[in-house]
């Protein structure tokens, strides 16, 4: 079974340009999270999507936003970057709600210039 | 707050050495518990889980987690390291409740060297 999918696995922009950034869950999940990865504050949980829901969030600005599609590819988007947003971004798949554990892809790394 | 603590940034051993990493949470139930490991430039890895039950679990790699409730931790050990143990490694918790499904909080991670 082929695992986390996430594209593209890297990305230079610019400040004030937005990206979108996709994910592929493994087949049969219909749970997608999104995570940043920093030198600084680590890996920080951005939002959580179910059934085309979005079920949590954490605490980041509105300029991080997501999506689920009806066959759960998950896409997040950033708009204004700032140099800030420079980050490893996860995406993690899991079966469904409660007690299961998140299989992750390699991540996007992005950079702002 | 909720908040998971590895207390070691940076850990060294030797290759073929005993590896103990450890990790606490603090939260006011017991919490799903996960080991992740992040190897450079890659995605995470799940080591183990633990959700309930028998307090000691098993995971890959000949790693294994101990829960301990009185002490909110869960050490991460493995008996003989190799160097291809070389990476980072996350605990993760997972808390209970609607509002918090699918939010894995994560450790700062342990940087773990391996001499030869």
């Amino acid at each position: 079974k082929a695992g986390v999918t996430q594209t593209p696995r890297y990305l230079i922009k610019t400040r004030g340009q937005q990206v979108t950034l996709s994910c592929s869950p493994i087949s049969g999940h219909r749970s997608v999270s999104w995570y940043q990865q920093t030198p600084g504050q680590g890996l920080q949980f951005l939002f959580e999507y179910f059934s085309e829901t979005q079920r949590n969030k954490g605490n980041f600005p509105g300029r991080f936003s997501g999506r689920q599609f009806s066959n759960s590819r998950s896409e997040m988007n950033v708009s204004t970057l700032e140099l800030g947003d420079s980050a490893l971004y996860l995406c993690a798949s899991r079966v469904g709600q409660g007690p299961n554990e998140q299989f992750f892809g390699p991540g996007t790394r992005l950079t702002v210039l | 707050a909720q908040s998971v603590t590895q207390p070691d940034i940076h850990i060294t051993v030797s290759e073929g050495a005993s590896l103990e990493l450890r990790c606490n949470y603090s939260y006011g139930a017991t919490p799903y518990l996960f080991w992740y490991v992040q190897s450079p430039g890659q995605g995470l890895q799940l080591l183990l889980k633990y959700f309930s039950g028998d307090t000691l679990v098993q995971g890959i790699k000949g790693f294994e987690a101990e829960f301990k409730r009185s002490q909110s931790s869960f050490n991460l050990r493995k008996p003989s390291v190799h160097w291809s143990d070389a990476a980072e490694y996350f605990c993760a918790v997972q808390l209970h409740g609607s509002s918090n499904t699918g939010k894995l909080i994560f450790g700062q991670g342990t940087t773990l060297q391996v001499k030869p």
